[in-house]
């Protein structure tokens, strides 16, 4: 495998469930990403880790938890989501020093939807 | 305050030049991407370009960078019908590196 994976690509879940999305990165970055892509709107930065630590979470509401174990793997755990809550979710991956990041790769992405 | 704006499509013959234009707020960015998105995929990495420059060629790819009126355009030569996407401008803000999307300029090439 090379680049950013995501796994699902496709998730269907209902309002009560539990389930998680997985994000891999081959290319030895140590910063990844969460980001939501709805319709008609630009992309929305969710998380940051930075050296496996959180850096950033844009106001996200706590039914979206974040999970970075180690610098490779990266996960977002969903429970009680809403309708709206379903888009395209994008991981992305980049080399990043104590400051500041580097150009970032993106994965192809795990399509949500919420009933 | 952060703000990446781009036209929402952009309609081509095959053949032709395609120019995708973006405008941005942050005139402390670094740098300033380029990403396609084809659909069902996640976003692609097509070129970048540093604040300092004015242009970067690469292959078919031409950005011009525009600082004093904080204009960024890709000009896209010879339009393929396999170059119809999403195409989506961003900034990297100067703080921590977060980087700023437009909303994407939807590529239509026609034959």
């Amino acid at each position: 495998e090379t680049g950013v994976t995501q796994t699902p690509r496709h998730l269907v879940m209902g309002m009560t469930n539990k389930k998680s999305l997985k994000c891999e990165q081959h290319l030895g970055h140590n910063a990844m990403y969460w980001y939501k892509q709805s319709a008609k709107k630009p992309l929305e930065l969710m998380f940051v880790y930075n050296f496996k630590e959180q850096t950033e979470n844009n106001s996200v509401p706590s039914r979206f938890s974040p999970e970075c174990p180690n610098s490779s793997h990266l996960f977002l755990h969903l429970h009680t989501l809403q309708p709206e809550d379903s888009a395209l979710y994008l991981c992305a991956s980049s080399q990043a020093d104590r400051t500041n990041t580097d150009t970032q790769y993106f994965g192809p992405g795990t399509r949500l939807t919420v009933l | 305050g952060e703000d990446v704006e781009q036209s929402l499509f952009l309609s081509v013959r095959e053949g032709d030049s395609s120019v995708i234009n973006c405008t941005y707020t942050d005139s402390s960015s670094t740098y300033l991407y380029w990403y396609k998105q084809e659909p069902g995929a996640g976003l692609q990495l097509l070129t970048y370009i540093f604040s300092n420059m004015d242009m970067k060629q690469d292959q078919r790819l031409t950005v011009l960078l525009n600082k004093k009126d904080k204009h960024l355009s890709l000009r896209i030569a010879d339009t393929q019908t396999g170059d119809s996407a999403i195409y989506f401008c961003a900034e990297k803000y100067n703080q921590g590196g977060k980087l700023i999307f437009g909303q994407g300029t939807e590529l239509s090439v026609k034959p």
